[in-house]
């Protein structure tokens, strides 16, 4: 099974500041049709994932800009431009190159300093 | 609108069963994969099972392989889970999600599962 972590696993950022989360994954998630299946999600206190990025940097409909993810091979980040006080939560990267079985990360909590 | 809405979840016994429902609404159910991702309490998120458009393809994560078994009824837009010989470390909130191209896109509220004597 691909393992896959993340670091920090906890973020305290101020309100207006960057934050970046790194996640790692144990092999590399280049299927062999040439795509990357590194997805991030978030999960605001109380509330069910939400998908924000799909295939390493696409953004979900809806999501702001501020957020954007970047990466190859093993190496993958999630960055938030300027931190809002909505953008509370634990954010989960997730691989779905090698399934079965999907794996997620342990997950990054972010909070306001 | 994509709505994906859980029930069945309940308090239950080791060694009990437990059948839980997704209905789905607002896409075309049938062409689609579908997941059951679960949740323990203060936790992760654990990917249990998916199953194809037709149901003929299924995977499970190793700790719930014949145990549990996922399946639809695509004429009703429902997805199911049923659980059989729970055991504690079951315990979680457990989500459907509709599952395109290796992916999780929409996900419903949960519902919660809890296995305790």
């Amino acid at each position: 099974d691909v393992v896959m972590t993340q670091s920090p696993l906890s973020l305290p950022v101020t309100l207006g500041q960057p934050a970046s989360i790194s996640c790692r994954s144990s092999q590399s998630l280049v299927h062999s049709d040439g795509n990357i299946y590194l997805n991030w999600f978030q999960q605001r206190p109380g509330q069910s994932p939400r998908r924000l990025i799909y295939r390493v940097s696409n953004r979900d409909s809806g999501v702001p800009d501020r957020f954007s993810g970047s990466g190859s091979g093993t190496d993958f980040t999630l960055k938030i431009s300027r931190v809002e006080a909505e953008d509370v939560g634990v954010y989960y990267c997730m691989q779905g190159t090698h399934w079965p079985p999907f794996t997620f990360g342990p997950g990054t909590k972010v909070d306001i300093k | 609108e994509v709505e994906l809405v859980e029930s069945g979840g309940d308090l239950v016994q080791p060694g009990g069963s437990l059948r839980l429902s997704c209905t789905a609404s607002g896409f075309s159910f049938s062409t689609y994969w579908m997941s059951w991702v679960r949740q323990a309490p203060g936790k992760g998120l654990e990917w249990v099972a998916n199953i194809n458009q037709d149901g003929s393809q299924r995977s499970y994560v190793d700790s719930v392989k014949g145990r549990f078994t996922i399946s639809r009824d695509n004429a009703h837009n429902l997805l199911y889970l049923q659980m059989n010989s729970l055991r504690a470390e079951d315990t979680a909130v457990y989500y459907c999600a509709r599952h395109p191209d290796r992916n999780f896109d929409y996900w419903g509220q949960g519902t919660l599962v809890t296995v305790s004597s």
